[in-house]
């Protein structure tokens, strides 16, 4: 079985402050991780993903996420938060075989003050 | 990249009436199509699995004579919503998966007076 865990449901940030969002996974199995964004009635974009290459990934829009596997960890980092990086943001976990959905965290809200 | 799209993106419908939604993978074949249902600032819920030519695999809780799915081809998947009450109110979101990675439809919002 698989999970997410998010840490913190709302994340508020200064516009060009750094933006951590928390994410830990339980599997068993070596897992592929994802982080998506989504804004006020619209679907799911896609940031980066995780899938047994690097641990460190960079995504779009100047996100990157460090796989550990210590921690069982996936956390998503930004350098300088724009205002329109506002939006919910989810941390996803599917094994490795591509036959399973995914499996969501409970989402982190962002919110960026100017 | 992979584009998938779903028809409609809103609809209102009254109390008892059935609702379709269709899901499209434009640029690609899928024969896994997955149904999500999202509540107000709520998580994805995964709601069934789609599999072209086969029945649905539906999540423990959600009832199968209420969402009809139907993977009638491999770009094409179809939520049908029957007897809508106001509780099926949602956001339902669909995605489809080329290989592991799964690409997300904008979302059909539905609202049932």
């Amino acid at each position: 079985a698989q999970s997410v865990t998010q840490l913190g449901s709302h994340v508020s940030v200064s516009e060009g402050a750094l933006v951590l969002l928390r994410c830990n996974y339980s599997s068993s199995v070596p897992p592929y991780l994802f982080w998506y964004v989504q804004y006020p009635n619209q679907g799911l974009q896609l940031l980066l993903k995780y899938t047994s290459a690097a641990t460190l990934v960079k995504g779009i829009n100047g996100f990157e996420a460090e796989f550990k596997k210590s921690e069982t960890s996936f956390h998503l980092t930004k350098p300088s938060a724009h205002m329109s990086d506002a939006a919910e943001y989810f941390c996803a976990v599917s094994d490795q075989s591509g036959n399973t959905p995914l499996v969501f965290g409970k989402g982190t809200r962002l919110s960026v003050i100017a | 990249g992979a584009v998938v799209s779903q028809h409609p993106s809103w609809v209102i419908c009254k109390s008892g009436t059935s609702v379709k939604i269709e899901c499209r993978s434009l640029d690609f074949q899928a024969t896994t199509m997955f149904w999500y249902r999202q509540f107000p600032k709520q998580s994805l819920m995964l709601m069934a699995t789609s599999n072209e030519g086969s029945k649905a695999t539906y999540e423990q809780g959600v009832e199968k004579d209420k969402f009809l799915i139907n993977h009638a081809s491999l770009t094409l998947s179809t939520l049908t919503v029957t007897s809508a009450h106001p509780e099926d109110s949602s956001f339902y979101i669909c995605s489809a998966r080329p290989s592991y990675e799964q690409y997300f439809g904008p979302g059909t919002r539905l609202t049932v007076t």
